[in-house]
């Protein structure tokens, strides 16, 4: 079975600081991994993807994940970080066994301190 | 193009009523999903539909029910509705060889009173 688990349910850093928050998958096949955001009272907002081309994965607002198999993680990280940067993010999986259905992670609170 | 669309923004009601919500797929996708997001978690998945037929459950008992309509617009009903339910309902859309991309909408708040 498909898991997903992101480490530290808050995590706070210095506006210019860098972003680093943690995801590990686990799945028998090859995965598709995903961030997305969330801002209070909204949808979800795909930050990036991975669908086992390039490991190194960019995606918008300066964001970017490395997908390490080894370690079977998916990192998500940014160099400068923002105070709109602020929201929730959830790192999800998702393998198709008939279905594209994702699992998701509990979910990361970003702080930006200014 | 317009994106995924779900109504209503927020819903009230009492412990045993029904509830209908309603979400428009992304013009061009034939899969919706729907998950339940209960305050202070991570999205779970209810079911999908591919092409008006079911296509895969979550662990949500069969009082949650859903529909898909040719125009690949979707509804999800829940019945006997439970204090437990209160969440942020999000639907998602999809089409074939988009890499497992889905595609949310806003969601609709519910809450069981």
């Amino acid at each position: 079975a498909q898991s997903v688990t992101q480490l530290g349910s808050h995590v706070s850093v210095s506006e210019g600081a860098l972003v680093l928050l943690r995801c590990n998958y686990s799945s028998s096949v090859p995965p598709y991994l995903f961030w997305y955001v969330q801002y209070p009272n909204q949808g979800l907002q795909l930050l990036l993807k991975y669908t086992s081309a390039a490991t190194l994965v960019k995606g918008i607002n300066g964001f970017e994940a490395e997908f390490k198999k080894s370690e079977t993680s998916f990192h998500l990280t940014k160099p400068s970080a923002h105070m709109s940067d602020a929201a929730e993010y959830f790192c999800a999986v998702s393998v198709k066994r008939g279905t594209y259905k994702y699992i998701f992670g509990t979910g990361t609170r970003l702080k930006v301190l200014a | 193009e317009t994106g995924v669309t779900q109504s209503p923004t927020h819903l009230i009601k009492t412990r045993g009523q029904q509830v209908t919500l309603r979400c428009s797929s992304q013009s061009g996708h034939n899969t919706v999903s729907w998950y339940q997001q209960a305050l202070g978690q991570g999205p779970q998945f209810i079911f999908q539909y591919y092409r008006e037929e079911e296509n895969g459950r979550g662990n949500f008992p069969p009082r949650f029910s859903g529909l898909q309509f040719p125009n690949y617009s979707s509804e999800l009903n829940v019945n006997a509705l439970e204090l437990d339910d209160s969440a942020l309902y999000l639907c998602a859309s999809s089409h074939e060889g988009s890499d497992n991309e889905q595609f949310f909408g806003p969601g609709t708040r519910l809450t069981v009173l």
